[in-house]
Protein backbone atom coordinates (compact mmCIF):
# COMPACT_ATOMS: atom_id res chain seq x y z
CA UNK A 1 0.00 0.00 0.00
CA UNK A 2 1.50 3.23 -0.86
CA UNK A 3 2.12 5.62 1.96
CA UNK A 4 3.84 8.74 2.57
CA UNK A 5 4.92 9.37 6.24
CA UNK A 6 7.04 12.22 7.64
CA UNK A 7 7.31 13.55 11.17
CA UNK A 8 4.61 16.21 12.25
CA UNK A 9 6.59 18.89 13.98
CA UNK A 10 10.32 20.13 13.70
CA UNK A 11 11.50 23.11 15.95
CA UNK A 12 14.49 25.24 14.33
CA UNK A 13 16.56 28.30 15.31
CA UNK A 14 17.23 30.99 12.67
CA UNK A 15 20.39 30.47 10.68
CA UNK A 16 20.69 26.80 11.17
CA UNK A 17 20.09 24.45 8.60
CA UNK A 18 16.80 21.89 9.28
CA UNK A 19 16.62 18.31 7.72
CA UNK A 20 12.64 17.09 7.37
CA UNK A 21 13.18 13.01 6.01
CA UNK A 22 9.91 11.52 4.08
CA UNK A 23 9.32 8.08 3.64
CA UNK A 24 8.01 6.48 0.96
CA UNK A 25 8.91 2.61 1.17
CA UNK A 26 6.79 1.62 -1.95
CA UNK A 27 8.47 4.03 -4.40
CA UNK A 28 8.93 2.95 -7.95
CA UNK A 29 11.91 3.77 -10.20
CA UNK A 30 10.06 6.27 -12.12
CA UNK A 31 7.66 7.73 -9.29
CA UNK A 32 9.13 11.65 -8.37
CA UNK A 33 9.50 13.01 -4.88
CA UNK A 34 8.32 16.68 -4.53
CA UNK A 35 8.01 18.95 -2.00
CA UNK A 36 5.64 21.86 -1.20
CA UNK A 37 5.99 24.49 1.99
CA UNK A 38 2.35 25.90 3.00
CA UNK A 39 1.41 29.18 4.98
CA UNK A 40 -2.24 29.07 6.98
CA UNK A 41 -5.20 30.09 4.68
CA UNK A 42 -3.02 29.38 1.29
CA UNK A 43 -2.02 26.85 -1.23
CA UNK A 44 0.72 25.04 -1.55
CA UNK A 45 4.81 26.48 -3.36
CA UNK A 46 6.34 24.05 -5.07
CA UNK A 47 10.03 24.14 -3.32
CA UNK A 48 11.91 21.27 -4.81
CA UNK A 49 11.27 18.01 -6.89
CA UNK A 50 13.44 15.19 -7.81
CA UNK A 51 13.51 11.58 -8.02
CA UNK A 52 17.42 10.04 -7.51
CA UNK A 53 20.69 11.28 -5.80
CA UNK A 54 20.70 15.01 -5.36
CA UNK A 55 19.01 17.87 -6.28
CA UNK A 56 19.69 21.79 -5.59
CA UNK A 57 18.54 24.78 -6.36
CA UNK A 58 18.32 28.23 -4.41
CA UNK A 59 15.87 27.85 -1.78
CA UNK A 60 16.04 23.96 -0.80
CA UNK A 61 18.61 20.80 -1.71
CA UNK A 62 16.84 16.82 -1.70
CA UNK A 63 19.07 14.28 -1.17
CA UNK A 64 17.44 10.56 -2.25
CA UNK A 65 19.54 7.76 -1.04
CA UNK A 66 20.08 4.63 -3.86
CA UNK A 67 17.20 2.30 -2.41
CA UNK A 68 14.83 5.86 -2.79
CA UNK A 69 12.68 4.37 0.52
CA UNK A 70 12.91 8.33 1.98
CA UNK A 71 14.07 11.49 0.75
CA UNK A 72 15.65 14.52 2.97
CA UNK A 73 14.65 17.87 2.66
CA UNK A 74 17.79 20.54 3.26
CA UNK A 75 16.76 23.99 4.03
CA UNK A 76 19.82 26.09 4.32
CA UNK A 77 20.03 28.65 7.01
CA UNK A 78 16.74 29.19 7.99
CA UNK A 79 14.54 32.31 8.51
CA UNK A 80 12.02 33.50 10.83
CA UNK A 81 9.37 33.18 7.55
CA UNK A 82 10.19 29.95 7.20
CA UNK A 83 7.98 29.10 9.38
CA UNK A 84 5.37 26.94 7.70
CA UNK A 85 3.92 23.29 6.86
CA UNK A 86 6.15 21.32 4.60
CA UNK A 87 4.82 18.05 2.74
CA UNK A 88 6.40 15.68 0.69
CA UNK A 89 4.57 14.63 -1.80
CA UNK A 90 5.23 11.00 -4.18
CA UNK A 91 3.93 10.70 -7.65
CA UNK A 92 2.71 6.69 -7.65
CA UNK A 93 3.15 6.57 -11.16
CA UNK A 94 3.61 3.32 -11.58
CA UNK A 95 0.79 2.27 -8.65
CA UNK A 96 -2.06 3.58 -10.96
CA UNK A 97 -0.53 7.55 -10.74
CA UNK A 98 -1.68 7.96 -7.30
CA UNK A 99 -0.58 11.29 -6.10
CA UNK A 100 -0.15 11.20 -2.27
CA UNK A 101 0.79 13.80 -0.22
CA UNK A 102 2.53 12.98 3.63
CA UNK A 103 0.80 14.41 6.32
CA UNK A 104 3.09 17.56 6.39
CA UNK A 105 6.01 18.58 8.91
CA UNK A 106 5.16 22.13 10.57
CA UNK A 107 8.24 23.79 11.08
CA UNK A 108 8.76 25.95 13.94
CA UNK A 109 11.72 28.87 13.39
CA UNK A 110 12.58 30.43 16.73
CA UNK A 111 14.69 33.98 16.96
CA UNK B 1 -0.49 35.92 -15.70
CA UNK B 2 -2.09 36.21 -12.04
CA UNK B 3 -1.94 32.16 -11.30
CA UNK B 4 -4.26 30.15 -10.72
CA UNK B 5 -7.85 31.44 -9.35
CA UNK B 6 -10.82 29.75 -7.73
CA UNK B 7 -14.30 30.68 -7.24
CA UNK B 8 -15.81 31.38 -4.42
CA UNK B 9 -13.40 31.78 -2.02
CA UNK B 10 -15.76 30.11 1.26
CA UNK B 11 -18.91 28.69 0.79
CA UNK B 12 -21.52 27.75 3.26
CA UNK B 13 -24.42 25.69 2.88
CA UNK B 14 -26.67 23.56 4.49
CA UNK B 15 -26.65 19.94 4.10
CA UNK B 16 -28.56 18.17 1.02
CA UNK B 17 -27.60 20.87 -0.57
CA UNK B 18 -25.58 21.03 -4.08
CA UNK B 19 -22.09 23.43 -4.59
CA UNK B 20 -19.98 24.31 -7.55
CA UNK B 21 -16.88 25.17 -7.49
CA UNK B 22 -14.39 27.04 -10.18
CA UNK B 23 -11.00 27.28 -11.13
CA UNK B 24 -9.08 28.75 -13.96
CA UNK B 25 -5.61 27.51 -14.32
CA UNK B 26 -2.77 29.52 -15.73
CA UNK B 27 -3.32 29.80 -19.29
CA UNK B 28 -0.92 27.52 -20.91
CA UNK B 29 -0.67 24.63 -18.46
CA UNK B 30 -2.63 21.59 -19.75
CA UNK B 31 -2.78 19.88 -16.80
CA UNK B 32 -5.12 20.63 -13.97
CA UNK B 33 -5.42 18.76 -10.52
CA UNK B 34 -8.20 18.88 -7.56
CA UNK B 35 -7.50 17.92 -3.86
CA UNK B 36 -9.56 18.34 -0.45
CA UNK B 37 -7.67 19.10 2.40
CA UNK B 38 -8.63 19.06 5.98
CA UNK B 39 -7.27 20.50 8.74
CA UNK B 40 -3.80 19.49 9.88
CA UNK B 41 -3.91 16.81 7.31
CA UNK B 42 -1.83 17.16 3.34
CA UNK B 43 -4.27 17.48 0.75
CA UNK B 44 -6.08 14.58 -0.61
CA UNK B 45 -5.38 13.98 -4.16
CA UNK B 46 -9.28 14.08 -5.97
CA UNK B 47 -8.40 13.70 -9.81
CA UNK B 48 -7.02 15.33 -12.94
CA UNK B 49 -7.36 16.48 -16.32
CA UNK B 50 -5.06 16.13 -18.62
CA UNK B 51 -6.59 19.19 -21.47
CA UNK B 52 -10.14 17.95 -21.34
CA UNK B 53 -9.83 14.79 -20.67
CA UNK B 54 -10.13 13.10 -16.85
CA UNK B 55 -7.38 10.81 -16.56
CA UNK B 56 -7.55 9.59 -13.27
CA UNK B 57 -10.05 9.31 -10.22
CA UNK B 58 -9.51 8.89 -6.63
CA UNK B 59 -11.39 6.45 -4.90
CA UNK B 60 -12.12 8.88 -2.47
CA UNK B 61 -13.93 10.97 -5.39
CA UNK B 62 -18.01 9.56 -4.89
CA UNK B 63 -20.76 9.33 -7.08
CA UNK B 64 -21.89 12.88 -5.80
CA UNK B 65 -18.81 14.67 -6.81
CA UNK B 66 -18.50 15.25 -10.39
CA UNK B 67 -15.70 17.05 -12.19
CA UNK B 68 -15.31 18.74 -16.04
CA UNK B 69 -13.01 21.08 -17.89
CA UNK B 70 -14.51 21.54 -20.83
CA UNK B 71 -12.34 22.88 -23.84
CA UNK B 72 -9.10 21.87 -21.80
CA UNK B 73 -9.79 25.70 -19.78
CA UNK B 74 -11.19 26.39 -16.92
CA UNK B 75 -12.90 23.31 -14.52
CA UNK B 76 -15.60 22.66 -12.14
CA UNK B 77 -15.96 20.27 -9.30
CA UNK B 78 -19.24 19.90 -8.51
CA UNK B 79 -20.68 18.02 -5.21
CA UNK B 80 -24.29 16.89 -5.02
CA UNK B 81 -26.46 16.12 -1.62
CA UNK B 82 -23.70 17.49 0.70
CA UNK B 83 -22.92 15.95 3.81
CA UNK B 84 -21.10 17.21 6.77
CA UNK B 85 -18.25 15.38 6.52
CA UNK B 86 -17.43 17.11 2.74
CA UNK B 87 -16.67 20.41 4.74
CA UNK B 88 -12.72 21.08 3.85
CA UNK B 89 -10.72 23.05 1.76
CA UNK B 90 -11.07 22.48 -2.38
CA UNK B 91 -7.75 22.80 -4.16
CA UNK B 92 -6.89 23.21 -7.44
CA UNK B 93 -3.62 23.15 -9.17
CA UNK B 94 -2.58 23.08 -12.31
CA UNK B 95 0.88 22.27 -14.33
CA UNK B 96 2.59 21.91 -17.74
CA UNK B 97 4.13 18.61 -18.54
CA UNK B 98 4.02 15.79 -21.28
CA UNK B 99 5.19 12.94 -19.11
CA UNK B 100 5.69 12.46 -15.38
CA UNK B 101 5.16 15.18 -12.54
CA UNK B 102 5.56 18.97 -13.20
CA UNK B 103 5.58 21.78 -10.55
CA UNK B 104 2.00 22.24 -9.56
CA UNK B 105 0.94 25.76 -8.67
CA UNK B 106 -2.19 25.61 -6.18
CA UNK B 107 -4.73 28.53 -6.25
CA UNK B 108 -5.59 29.87 -3.19
CA UNK B 109 -8.77 27.23 -2.36
CA UNK B 110 -12.36 27.18 -1.90
CA UNK B 111 -13.30 26.53 2.08
CA UNK B 112 -16.57 24.48 2.14
CA UNK B 113 -18.22 24.55 5.62
CA UNK B 114 -21.66 21.98 5.64
CA UNK B 115 -23.77 22.87 8.57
Amino acid sequence: LAKTTQPISMDSYEGQEVNITCSHNNIATNDYITWYQQFPSQGPRFIIQGYKTKVTNEVASLFIPADRKSSTLSLPRVSLSDTAVYYCLVDYYNQGGKLIFGQGTELSVKP
Amino acid sequence: DTGVSQNPRHKITKRGQNVTFRCDPISEHNRLYWYRQTLGQGPEFLTYFQNEAQLEKSRLLSDRFSAERPKGSFSTLEIQRTEQGDSAMYLCASSFEDRGLGEQYFGPGTRLTVT
